[in-house]
């Protein structure tokens, strides 16, 4: 497509109840981002994909949280038994990857999905 | 591991004015990007402008330009001109892609206000 699109963009859920974010790179973008935001703070990783592997998972918080990507392409982000304290702004981003690829190692933001957790 | 500091939460400029956001990482690595972003109000984050660790020229793109200092690990942003529009969040990150890692690191922000 021609930008990153995210949905839902905005998600309500109850405490203890299981979510999804979908996120949809730019074709041909090979590597693709998860990051949170929470109010006024700025974007914490979560984990990144090339291709259809997780090539840093660092960030994911604790096992509730789960990312994948199974055709190198759309990648759903997963939170079980949510929490209040998992209500934040989620952001995906993609980027073409090398050093000489016109416009590689951008990242392209989408619009983000804010998680509400009652 | 990788630190990105922004030590302004808030600025503010008169329009027409010029502002400089201040920015400092710490690393090891001798080659990576830096890079700052732009979050409006509307939310979705946009590239400003990026420089590679590896060229001495600063970057500049129209009334946006870097003063990279990389032994000071500095990489300030100069806003020229400042616009109404430029009202947003400005992000520093830092992106190092040595041993295939492709990992972004972002500062804390510092939110712009211009000024009518």
């Amino acid at each position: 497509g021609a930008g990153v699109s995210q949905t839902p963009s905005n998600k309500v859920t109850e405490k203890g109840k299981y979510v999804e974010l979908r996120c949809d790179p730019i074709s041909g973008h090979t590597a693709l981002y998860w990051y949170r935001q929470s109010l006024g703070q700025g974007p914490e990783f979560l984990i990144y994909f090339q291709g259809t592997g997780a090539a840093d998972d660092s960030g994911l918080p604790n096992d509730r949280f789960f990312a994948v990507r199974p055709e190198g392409s759309v990648s759903t982000l997963k939170i079980q038994r949510t929490e209040r304290g998992d209500s934040a702004v989620y952001l995906c981003a993609s980027s073409l990857l090398g050093r000489t690829t016109s416009g590689a190692n951008v990242l392209t933001f989408g619009a983000g999905s804010r998680l509400t957790v009652l | 591991a990788q630190t990105v500091t922004q030590s302004q939460p808030e600025m503010s400029v008169q329009e027409a004015e010029t502002v400089t956001l201040s920015c400092t990482y710490d690393t090891s690595e001798s080659n990576y990007y830096l890079f700052w972003y732009k979050q409006p109000p509307s939310r979705q984050m946009i590239l400003v402008i990026r420089q590679e660790a590896y060229k001495q020229q600063n970057a500049t793109e129209n009334r946006f330009s870097v003063n990279f200092q990389k032994a000071a690990k500095s990489f300030s942003l100069k806003i020229s001109d400042s616009q109404l529009g430029d009202t947003a969040m400005y992000f520093c990150a830092f992106m190092k892609h040595s041993s295939g890692t492709y990992k972004y690191i972002f500062g804390t922000g510092t939110r712009l206000k211009v000024l009518a």
